[in-house]
């Protein structure tokens, strides 16, 4: 089945850098890949998301990029902000079955 | 536009009791149904997800069940909680059985056995 790695498991940064968080998945049908942000007490809430068709997306400050050959797929964000701060989650999916990654907890810093 | 809703939003129960909890969403017809359990500081692991009324598919053994009542409603049970029970409890929806599809999380419940 499915596995999904996701790296760093803790990832601070200054305010106005950039962080980037990297996935990668096991299995080359996958062909859908959302990011999810979680804040404190709350249910995780979609971000971004990429399929397979596509190598870049971008949203603003936050973009995603796929390398189907290589089957990983990063999140960036760019200026990051206090708000920014909160546990990311990457996911690979195929047909109705999706795979979490274990989360990135990214920290800004003032 | 469509929304999805989770309660209680708390709940503290001690070993031993029974659990109830509700998901339901408004605003889509037929989605697929998920329930998720979130450990302290980890990652998500789904419990059950369901495509239609009636039709539950476990994905974890364990001493929770889920029903599937209406076509909008989702409820995760235990006839006895356990301490390892406790965690926070994510229900999702998505709107197309069989493919690819976004999955969208309620505002969650948490849940701590004593």
């Amino acid at each position: 089945g499915e596995n999904v790695e996701q790296h760093p498991s803790t990832l601070s940064v200054q305010e106005g850098d950039s962080a980037v968080i990297k996935c990668t998945y096991s299995d080359s049908a996958s062909n859908y890949f959302p990011w999810y942000k979680q804040e404190l007490g709350k249910g995780p809430q979609l971000i971004i998301d990429i399929r397979s068709n596509v190598g870049e997306k971008k949203d603003q400050r936050i973009a995603v990029t796929l390398n189907k050959t290589a089957k990983h797929f990063s999140l960036h964000i760019t200026e990051t902000q206090p708000e920014d701060s909160a546990v990311y989650f990457c996911a690979a999916s195929r047909d109705d079955k999706i795979i979490f990654g274990k989360g990135t907890r990214l920290h800004i810093l003032p | 536009s469509q929304t999805i809703h989770q309660w209680p939003a708390t709940l503290v129960q001690p070993v031993g009791s029974p659990l109830s909890l509700e998901c339901t969403v408004e605003g889509t017809s037929n989605p697929n149904l998920y329930w998720y359990r979130q450990a302290a500081g980890r990652g998500l692991q789904l419990l059950f997800y369901s495509i239609g009324i009636d039709q539950i598919s476990s994905e974890v053994p364990q001493n929770l069940s889920a029903s599937r009542p209406q076509d909008r409603q989702f409820i995760l049970s235990s006839k006895k909680l356990l301490l390892s029970d406790s965690g926070f409890y994510l229900c999702a929806w998505s709107m197309v059985a069989g493919s690819t599809d976004t999955q969208y999380f309620g505002p969650g419940t948490r849940l701590t056995v004593l």
